[in-house]
């Protein structure tokens, strides 16, 4: 069954800590995303990267930054954890567009951040 | 950017009846997709429209896009206990800026009571 796969359901950390939050796919897509999910602003994008080693910038990235060394990697960071950071974090990936494809996104379970 | 707008923002249905919710947007789009997501969880992808195409069905759900209007409705029959979930809208625009990215609407909450 393919996936995309975040490394944590739950995730508590203190304010100022670096926090890395892992998400592999394994359907070979080029494309991969970081949204997050908040109460009454629904997903809101903060980098996707469509190929190995590329990223973009999407609505929110202060504070983020990201990192995709291998295909079927894709991480976010949290250079120094606050507060306003606590939320629940989904990573997607999908396949590149073509002439032909439309194709949706697969999403991961999503990981839940507390930051205290 | 919040691009697709989903109307109404709660419903709480029968089980057995069916449920609509509709979709508004603001941009010139390749395509529109809904997605379904239990509490909690990650988002599943549902079904995709194209621009080009004004029906499309998919089991128990039926989609129509109409837009000249920027307009989508999602139609679950016959809904069941299990559909209770959120529901998405998110609209792709296509070649250019942002075409690798979808934008995604503020969602539904469905509640099918048995």
């Amino acid at each position: 069954d393919v996936k995309v796969t975040q490394s944590s359901r739950y995730l508590v950390k203190r304010t100022g800590e670096k926090v890395f939050l892992e998400c592999v796919q394994d359907m070979d897509h080029e494309n991969m995303f970081w949204y997050r999910q908040d109460p009454g602003l629904g997903l809101r994008l903060i980098y996707f990267s469509y190929d190995v080693k590329m990223k973009e910038k999407g609505d929110i990235p202060e504070g983020y930054s990201v990192s995709r060394e291998k295909k079927e990697r894709f991480s976010l960071i949290l250079e120094s954890a606050s507060t306003n950071q606590t939320s629940m974090y989904l990573c997607a990936s999908r396949k590149r567009q073509g002439r032909v494809g439309d194709y949706g996104y697969t999403f991961g379970s999503g990981t839940r951040l507390t930051v205290v | 950017s919040q691009q697709g707008e989903e109307d109404p923002q709660a419903l709480s249905i029968q089980e057995g009846e069916n449920a609509t919710m509709n979709c508004s947007y603001k941009t010139s789009i390749n395509n529109l997709q809904w997605y379904r997501q239990n509490s909690g969880r990650g988002l599943v992808h549902l079904i995709l429209i194209r621009s080009n195409e004004r029906e499309k069905h998919s089991g128990r759900l039926r989609v129509t896009l109409d837009t000249s209007k920027k307009s989508s409705s999602l139609l679950i029959t016959a809904s069941r206990a299990a559909d209770t979930a959120s529901y998405f809208c998110a609209t792709d625009a296509g070649a250019g800026a942002g075409s690798y990215q979808l934008t995604f609407g503020k969602g539904t909450k469905l509640s099918v009571i048995p």
